[in-house]
Formats: structure tokens, sequence, C-alpha cells
């Protein structure tokens, strides 16, 4: 099945700018979707169809999909915004279509 | 508003069995699947599977064959997730999910099932 590939963890500065990869092969043909998660908490949808953002979600919360690799952007970090982030895609030609990246830890020193 | 509200934490023996409640509101339940996905300690999100909640019929990922059943009760609009002959690998967060929109992401997520296994 379909692999995605994220760098297990991502350090920022607050007020930098944080970008969390997900790497697969050709992903730019695929939709990805992006996914922040705090201690405790679901899942909350961040990112949808590469660079769309649900209603509530800051603009500081971007993406970019092309090639190999799918890149979830944050502009002007916030300690909030501490939390993991993982990107989805959704395989239709596989018997496994929903396929997770490993999610990426995210910090705010 | 749409809500998904599964049930209380679970300890349990190995080798028992467990079932996990996820009640939707909110919406039409028969409309749009459910899904599962698990969440082991510290690891990261696997998609289960999901059933079909107009018809009944599941479909599961690779590795979760044989132990694992999706169920409903749709007079209740609740799905059910239950796992037979439990092992301490299958310590984890389970959480049902929807994709509302029929777009391939989740949109909306129940409050995640803690289910341990321990003697």
């Amino acid at each position: 099945s379909y692999v995605l590939t994220q760098p297990p963890s991502v350090s920022v500065a607050p007020g930098k700018t944080a970008r969390i990869t997900c790497g697969g092969n050709n992903i730019g043909s695929k939709s990805v979707h992006w996914y922040q998660q705090k201690p405790g908490q679901a899942p909350v949808l961040v990112i949808y169809y590469d660079s769309d953002r649900p209603s509530g979600i800051p603009e500081r919360f971007s993406g970019s999909n092309s090639g190999n690799t799918a890149t979830l952007t944050i502009s002007r970090v916030e300690a909030g915004d501490e939390a993991d982030y993982y990107c989805q895609v959704w395989d239709s030609s596989s018997d496994h279509p929903v396929v997770f990246g490993g999610g990426t830890k995210l910090t705010v020193l | 508003q749409v809500q998904l509200v599964q049930s209380g934490s679970e300890l349990k023996k190995p080798g028992a069995s467990v079932k996990v409640s996820c009640k939707a509101s909110g919406y039409t339940f028969t409309s749009y699947a459910m899904n599962w996905v698990r969440q082991a300690p510290g690891q990261g999100l696997e998609w289960m599977g999901w059933i079909n909640t107009n018809t009944g019929n599941p479909t599961y990922a690779q590795g979760f064959t044989g132990r694992f059943v999706f169920s409903l009760d749709t007079s209740v609009s609740t799905a059910y997730l239950q796992i037979s002959s439990l092992k301490a690998e299958d310590t984890a967060v389970y959480y049902c999910a929807s994709r509302l929109t029929g777009d391939p992401y989740f949109d909306y997520w129940g409050q995640g099932t803690l289910v341990t296994v321990s003697s």
C-alpha cells in the first residue's frame, strides 16, 4: 500500500515559520489532508485538498503539494500550535485506501 | 451540531472481549459511512476500516481482520467496534470518524476510547 513519510519532529521558535513535510511517491498527483492532534485530544482537520482551510482554522496554516512532497506551513507560530501533525491521502486504487503519515511532533521552543 | 460521542475507557484482561460504541447525532446516520482509527500509545494514526451505515457492510483494513468486528444499531444511530481475544498490543485509543462532506478526509471525530489490556 501507499507509504507517507514525515519527519518525527520539527522545532521552531515562536513567531517563526514551521514547515512539516509529507513524502510519498508522486504525492503531487494525490490530494493531501492534514490533521493537528494535541495531547489527549482527537485529531482536528486543519488543511484539506492540499491547501484549503476548514472554517475556524487560522490563515497562518497553509499547505502545498508537488512532486514527491506535500508541505504544511504554519506561519507566525504560537505556543498553542505545539502538537502532532499527520498527513493523510485517499488511495482509491488500493484495498487500503486511507493512509496516514507517521506524524510529526511540532515543538515550539 | 454534529457530534460523535464514544463510550468510556475500558480495562480488560488478555483473552477477553470489548465493545466500543460511537453514537452519532446532528446528521442522518445512515447517509455516511463510519470509520475506525487506532492509535497505540505514543504512536500514529492507523486506519482500521469502515462500515457502510446504510447496508451494514464492513470493510476491514489489513491487520484488522478476524478479531475485529464493526456493527451498527441504526435505531439509536450508533456504531460499534468489537475486539475479541484481546492482546496486550490491542492497548490503544480507538476513534470513530466520519466524512460528512463525502470527501476523502475525516471532518468529524469521536473523542476516542482508551482500551487497556492488562493482566
